[in-house]
């Protein structure tokens, strides 16, 4: 079955400065790849999805890649404010499937 | 618009109890149903999904079950609790295929 792996598991950067999530995929028949953002204590919520017809994904400060070879997946975030602390997951979905399958989590600190 | 509904929001079971938690989805037909675990600090585990009435995958072999008597209805049961079943469970719905997972609330459960 599908494998997420995600990298780093926490991850410390001054306000202002970017932060950059990488995760790596085992199912090459996934094509769809979510990230959610956990805040402490609630549900993880969709910020950006990116298909696999699709290179970069762009909304705001936040960006997301893919490299479908490689089977990679990175979340780029631009000018990082306090209020993006979070614990952020990627995903995959397997083409034709039903089930999502998560990494990790990356633990984000943004300092003031 | 769609909503997810998930209750209790916490929970505090002895060792050796029943459990069932509820989740019920407004403003969309035939969804497709899932339920997370998430222990303390951890990533997110797909204990069972559910693609119609009566159908239901197990991705991990447990003390869990789960039914769907309901289009929009999905419930999570145990006949009795371990103390390993504690964790954030969480519920949540998709539409087609490849689509991002709405999550709802989710309930806290602590086994004692």
């Amino acid at each position: 079955g599908e494998n997420v792996e995600q990298h780093p598991s926490t991850l410390s950067v001054q306000e202002g400065d970017s932060a950059v999530i990488k995760c790596t995929y085992s199912d090459s028949a996934s094509n769809y790849f979510p990230w959610y953002k956990q805040e402490l204590g609630k549900r993880p919520q969709l910020i950006i999805d990116i298909r696999s017809n699709v290179g970069e994904k762009k909304d705001q400060r936040i960006a997301v890649t893919l490299n479908k070879t490689a089977k990679h997946f990175s979340l780029h975030i631009t000018e990082t404010q306090p209020e993006d602390s979070a614990v952020y997951f990627c995903a995959a979905s397997i083409a034709g499937g039903f089930k999502t399958i998560f990494g990790a989590g990356t633990r984000l600190f943004v300092k003031a | 618009s769609q909503t997810i509904h998930q209750w209790p929001a916490t929970l505090v079971q002895p060792v050796g109890s029943p459990l069932s938690l509820e989740c019920t989805v407004e403003g969309t037909s035939n969804p497709n149903l899932y339920w997370y675990r998430q222990a303390a600090g951890r990533g997110l585990q797909l204990l069972f999904y559910s693609v119609g009435i009566g159908q239901i995958s197990s991705e991990v072999p447990q003390n869990l079950s789960a039914s769907r008597p309901q289009d929009r209805q999905f419930i999570l049961s145990s006949k009795k609790l371990l103390l390993s079943d504690s964790g954030f469970y969480l519920c949540a719905w998709t539409g087609p295929t490849n689509s991002p997972l709405h999550f709802g609330n989710g309930t806290r459960l602590t086994v004692t």
